[in-house]
């Protein structure tokens, strides 16, 4: 079993809708929590960041970390097609050293 | 402010040969670290270095060295390279608020 899973997806969904993404892990000593997004053949940028469990939101952006049920989420409102790329999820136990998800593709149709 | 860094941005190798990747991260930023990404894979931990200490070190052969200078900048160097080796190599830094940044990465082909 991975220590990060995410589903690859493709997801494809139409301009305007609401893009659902999550991963799910099993290390409990995860306290760090990332979104990544990662355009074709380029570097991860980030985009939301997250310590310990709670929501987060950064204008169409919101990130929610459950510890309990060890599961993590990115919702992306009103989204567009330049959303199109790979998102990534990433965790940590300390500062440095993430695990990453696969990804999931997401196509946003115009 | 300039970002992460990275050189060369492509490169072709042949097995057995050596490669050298050089990464300068943000500037006020002293931890460097480096991850691997295979095509459809996310990134795997590889190093990271803190005041040019080695902090930590993922699953990987000893093929794989890194350092990093005084100046914070680092290089990540790998030995007698094998096709499997094929990958975007990313260099990542982080200052005192935790976030950590991506640069563009190093396209590394093996042939």
């Amino acid at each position: 079993q991975k220590e990060v899973e995410q589903d690859p997806g493709p997801l494809s969904v139409p301009e305007g809708a609401i893009v659902s993404l999550n991963c799910t892990y099993s290390n409990s000593a995860f306290q760090y929590f990332m979104w990544y997004r990662q355009y074709s053949r380029k570097g991860p940028e980030l985009l939301m960041y997250t310590y310990s469990s709670g929501n987060k939101e950064d204008g169409r952006f919101t990130a929610q970390v459950d510890k309990s049920s060890k599961y993590i989420s990115l919702f992306i409102r009103d989204s567009q097609p330049s959303d199109s790329a790979t998102y990534l999820c990433a965790m940590s136990p300390n500062d440095y050293k993430l695990s990453f998800g696969a990804g999931t593709t997401v196509t946003v149709r115009a | 402010d300039a970002g992460v860094t990275q050189s060369p941005t492509h490169l072709i190798k042949t097995r057995g040969q050596h490669v050298t990747l050089r990464c300068s991260p943000i500037s006020g930023h002293k931890s460097v670290s480096w991850y691997q990404q295979v095509l459809g894979q996310g990134p795997q931990f590889i190093f990271q270095y803190y005041e040019k200490e080695e902090r930590g070190r993922g699953n990987f052969p000893d093929r794989f060295s890194a350092r990093q200078f005084p100046n914070y900048s680092s290089e990540l160097n790998v030995n007698a390279l094998l096709l499997g080796d094929s990958a975007l190599y990313l260099c990542a830094s982080s200052g005192q608020e935790n976030t950590i940044y991506f640069g563009e990465g190093s396209w590394l082909t093996v042939v």
